[in-house]
């Protein structure tokens, strides 16, 4: 497959086991924040957004929290799976830059049987 | 199925050639985007279109040239003056809902390798 990532923090994790992805993010007037995941080869895949004016959302096995006071957001993953395994993307909006998104470097998530 | 296309998967270029990168939608989007990966970082805008006929420059868009004479197709040129073109391109699409940032959907992206 492709190599995407080669330098990115990685996060192992047991099979089965919860995972939490972190991202902080620089512009504290942004309203919007996407999570992304991207399997090795492929295009990055919609996973879940979140708007400024909710601190949490969930979705089917994953979670997102916002934490605007220290610019903060975090992916939650419930009962890691073998197939979650790929970098994971948060994005913004730039200062600014409607309809653009700016994007984090990533964290490769790896899952061990 | 609704969704964005791109195409080639994989595409090698002699050096001193432009190549023409291929990406189609059949999501109504109006706004649509390229995007350049390297190893060990994040996506970098190329540039991006916000409506038929008009597109702005990205962050890196030097040595690349876009248009966008149809709503579906947003085809993105490499051409000889990008030093280092070697990169895995990505194509995307939102609907551009005046002024807000929204959800952005990927292609499959283009691997381009300069020999």
């Amino acid at each position: 497959g492709e190599s995407v990532g080669l330098h990115l923090p990685t996060l192992s994790v047991q099979e089965g086991d919860n995972s939490i992805i972190n991202c902080a993010y620089s512009n504290s007037a942004s309203d919007y924040f996407i999570w992304y995941k991207q399997e090795s080869g492929k295009g990055p895949q919609f996973i879940i957004d979140i708007r400024s004016n909710m601190d949490k959302r969930q979705g089917q096995r994953v979670t997102v929290l916002l934490n605007k006071t220290v610019k903060h957001l975090s992916l939650q993953i419930a009962a890691t799976q073998p197939g979650d395994s790929a970098v994971y993307f948060c994005a913004e909006p730039p200062l600014g830059g409607y309809n653009k998104l700016i994007f984090g470097a990533g964290t490769r998530l790896a899952v061990h049987p | 199925d609704g969704g964005i296309t791109q195409s080639p998967k994989y595409l090698f270029r002699k050096e001193g050639q432009n190549v023409t990168l291929s990406c189609e939608q059949n999501l109504n989007h109006d706004a649509m985007y390229w995007y350049r990966q390297d190893p060990g970082q994040g996506l970098r805008l190329i540039y991006y279109s916000q409506i038929v006929n008009d597109f702005q420059k990205g962050d890196i868009a030097e040595g690349y040239s876009v248009s966008r004479e149809k709503k579906e197709s947003f085809p993105l040129t490499v051409t000889s003056a990008q030093k280092n073109p070697t990169a895995f391109y990505l194509c995307a699409s939102s609907i551009a809902s005046g002024g807000r940032a929204d959800t952005q959907y990927f292609g499959p992206g283009t691997r381009l390798t300069v020999l």
